[in-house]
């Protein structure tokens, strides 16, 4: 199957800084390119959806001013959270897929923890 | 809102028997349908997925079942393993619609020598 890697894979900030989030689709060019976040014990939870070259289309409950995403390119999408919190210590994820009708290959997750 | 769910929330089994992992899913017009298998601080590894447009579909020691009907879909796992052990989840979506994966909320298999 496809490859896509996250960088970086934990990541540990103090509170009120900001941490991008690298998303890269190594073998094939990623058309759409989804995050997930997921709490420990539960399952994961779509953030936003991205398009190359397109604004990401936000889920409801999510704030796009704190999560930017960009999707410059069809090999690489990138999530900054702004100005971290304690509460935003995750497991971020993402997805990528080349085309609709076509599998989402996941990404290994990157792990977040603001002290 | 329409969701995927799963019946169990963990399942214990032991090594050499069989597993099943079941999932039902609420948006009739869902077509596509995976299984993941999730191990702790990774990513969700593909297992096997199946379409609409059949109701069995089988790998390597895993069959995936669909049954349309009562939109239920299951995993079976022949001759589990320890290296089986994980978190797996169901996901849908309408492909052709490009909308992201819903994950279920996962299933436990916990595997004991």
């Amino acid at each position: 199957g496809a490859v896509v890697s996250q960088h970086p894979s934990r990541v540990i900030c103090k509170s009120g800084t900001s941490v991008k989030i690298e998303c890269r689709s190594l073998d094939f060019q990623a058309t759409t390119m989804f995050w997930y976040r997921q709490f420990p014990k539960q399952s994961l939870m779509l953030m936003a959806t991205s398009n190359e070259g397109s604004k990401a289309t936000y889920e409801q409950g999510v704030e796009k001013d704190k999560f930017l995403i960009n999707h410059a390119s069809l090999t690489l999408s990138t999530l900054t959270v702004t100005s971290a919190h304690p509460e935003d210590s995750s497991f971020y994820i993402c997805s990528a897929r080349g085309q609709a009708g076509e599998t989402q290959y996941f990404g290994p997750g990157t792990r977040l923890l603001v002290l | 809102g329409e969701s995927v769910g799963l019946h169990l929330p963990t399942l214990s089994v032991q090594e050499g028997d069989n597993s099943i992992i079941n999932c039902a899913y609420s948006n009739s017009a869902s077509d596509y349908f995976i299984w993941y298998k999730q191990e702790s601080g990774k990513g969700p590894q593909f297992i096997i997925d199946i379409r609409s447009n059949m109701d069995k579909r089988q790998g390597q020691r895993v069959t995936v079942l669909l049954n349309k009907t009562v939109k239920h879909l299951s995993l079976q796992i022949a001759a589990t393993q320890p290296g089986d052990s994980a978190v797996y989840f169901c996901a849908e979506n309408t492909l052709q619609a490009g909308t992201a994966l819903i994950f279920g909320k996962g299933t436990t298999l916990s595997v004991s020598s």
